[in-house]
């Protein structure tokens, strides 16, 4: 089974600030994935990862595959972007995804 | 175009009763699943299912059955409820190979 590892749990930050979220996992996959979860809200994917790096607007996500860790990197923060922010992996594609606990994120104005 | 519908969204039920999560989707999704959302344990895998007639467990299994009689459509029944089931539900579906998941907007569930 897939050991996904966030960090930081918790993580308050001033608006206009670079924020980094970190994620490893233990065994090799075939995607990752980085998930947004407002506080009662649903959850919305916002990167799908099998290699290199992708970018959405303010948003950057990174893979190493060789050292089985990834990033998330948010430019200019913002109060909105206040939420959790949840990392899973997928190992074949049919058994679904092992997700990472999550980290918090507060941007205060 | 409504991705993937979850209903309800809320729900109280008292021990040893039995109910069903409903689960739709519009894409086309071959692969479907169910996950449960519980503080400082993140989601866990239910049940999935890659396809109409085919169903398999995931992690947390227990107590819970799925059936998939067609491709838009994912029920989870809970069969006698209890209150360690008490939790947040999640339906994805996503393409064939585990790519691409969009999730329901959840149900938060209390069992008393």
């Amino acid at each position: 089974k897939n050991e996904v590892e966030q960090s930081p749990q918790n993580l308050t930050a001033q608006e206009g600030e670079f924020i980094t979220i970190n994620c490893s996992y233990s065994v090799g996959i075939s995607a990752l994935h980085w998930l947004q979860q407002h506080p009662g809200g649903g959850i919305v994917s916002l990167f799908m990862l099998s290699s290199g790096k992708k970018k959405h607007g303010r948003l950057i996500a990174t893979i190493n595959i060789q050292e089985k860790h990834s990033s998330l990197h948010i430019t200019a923060s913002h109060p909105r972007d206040s939420a959790v922010y949840i990392c899973a992996v997928n190992e074949g594609g049919a058994d679904g995804l092992t997700f990472g606990k999550g980290t918090h994120l507060i941007i205060q104005p | 175009n409504a991705g993937v519908t979850q209903t309800p969204k809320f729900q109280v039920l008292k021990t040893g009763q039995s109910m069903t999560l409903q689960c739709a989707q519009d894409m086309n999704h071959e692969y479907m699943s169910w996950y449960r959302q519980d503080p400082g344990m993140g989601l866990r895998l239910i049940h999935y299912s890659v396809g109409a007639g085919i169903t398999d467990q995931g992690e947390v299994p227990n107590g819970y059955n799925v059936s998939r009689s067609t491709t838009e459509d994912f029920p989870l029944r809970l069969l006698s409820a209890a209150p360690s089931q008490t939790s947040v539900y999640f339906c994805a579906s996503s393409t064939t190979g585990g790519y691409g998941y969009t999730f329901g907007s959840g149900t938060r569930l209390t069992v008393v």
